[in-house]
């Protein structure tokens, strides 16, 4: 299995908070991305990052940014959770852009 | 924008029998990928079965093999001999590799349980 950790595994909180999710990966791959998933719609892609400082915008970013200092890490913020941020988040990793990607084991985040 | 179609919310199948997913997509682009990820009960995203566009030969991973149509735009799933552990939502996938740097489009699922 590919060394994906997502942290935490579970999360409760309240509106109003700030969050922070961490994916830390050990196979030095250079491309990391952040999905939601939600029931009825799949997967769909928050952000993403092609490198150290590299980062760029998926389909439903409002809302969170995320910073990529070292290649093992990926942190996704919310910064001011809202309700509809409720969700099961996955990291994935790449080692290029036309290999496949491989998931963590997703974090359950629910605000109150 | 590309796009993703699973027309099959749910479906059920006898263990050691056969059964085929369907997926539609729709893209303008001519480079690509398409994917099935398995998402059992453990929330795990586990990847299936690769397809280049540009290979006319279809995927097989021992159990799984695709039927891919690319005029069609049209990727199936066929999970041969079925087996208990194979029930989990199944997950299509399209990767564009022309500029988006691999970033997934997936379809909204279906849900199989195999039935003993």
């Amino acid at each position: 299995d590919a060394g994906i950790t997502q942290s935490p595994r579970h999360k409760v909180t309240e509106t109003g908070t700030p969050v922070t999710l961490r994916c830390h990966q050990t196979e030095n791959h250079r491309y990391m991305y952040w999905y939601r998933q939600d029931p009825g719609h799949g997967l769909r892609l928050i952000h993403y990052s092609y490198g150290v400082k590299d980062t760029d915008k998926g389909e439903v970013s409002d809302g969170y940014s995320v910073s990529r200092s070292k290649t093992e890490d990926f942190l996704l913020t919310l910064e001011s959770a809202t309700s509809s941020q409720t969700s099961v988040y996955f990291c994935a990793i790449s080692g290029g852009y036309n290999q496949p990607q491989h998931f963590g084991d997703g974090t359950r985040l629910s605000i109150l | 924008a590309q796009t993703v179609t699973q027309s099959q919310p749910e479906m059920s199948v006898q263990e050691a029998e056969t059964v085929t997913l369907s997926c539609t997509y729709d893209t303008s682009e001519n480079n690509y990928y398409l994917f099935w990820y398995k998402q059992p009960p453990s929330r795990q995203m586990i990847l299936v079965i690769r397809q280049e566009a540009y290979k006319q030969q279809n995927a097989t991973e021992n159990r799984f093999s695709v039927n891919f149509q690319k005029a069609a735009k049209s990727f199936s799933l066929k999970i041969s001999d079925s087996q208990l552990g194979d029930t989990a939502m199944y997950f299509c996938a399209f990767a564009n590799y022309g500029g988006s740097q691999g970033n997934l489009i997936f379809g909204k699922g279906t849900k199989l349980s195999v039935k003993p």
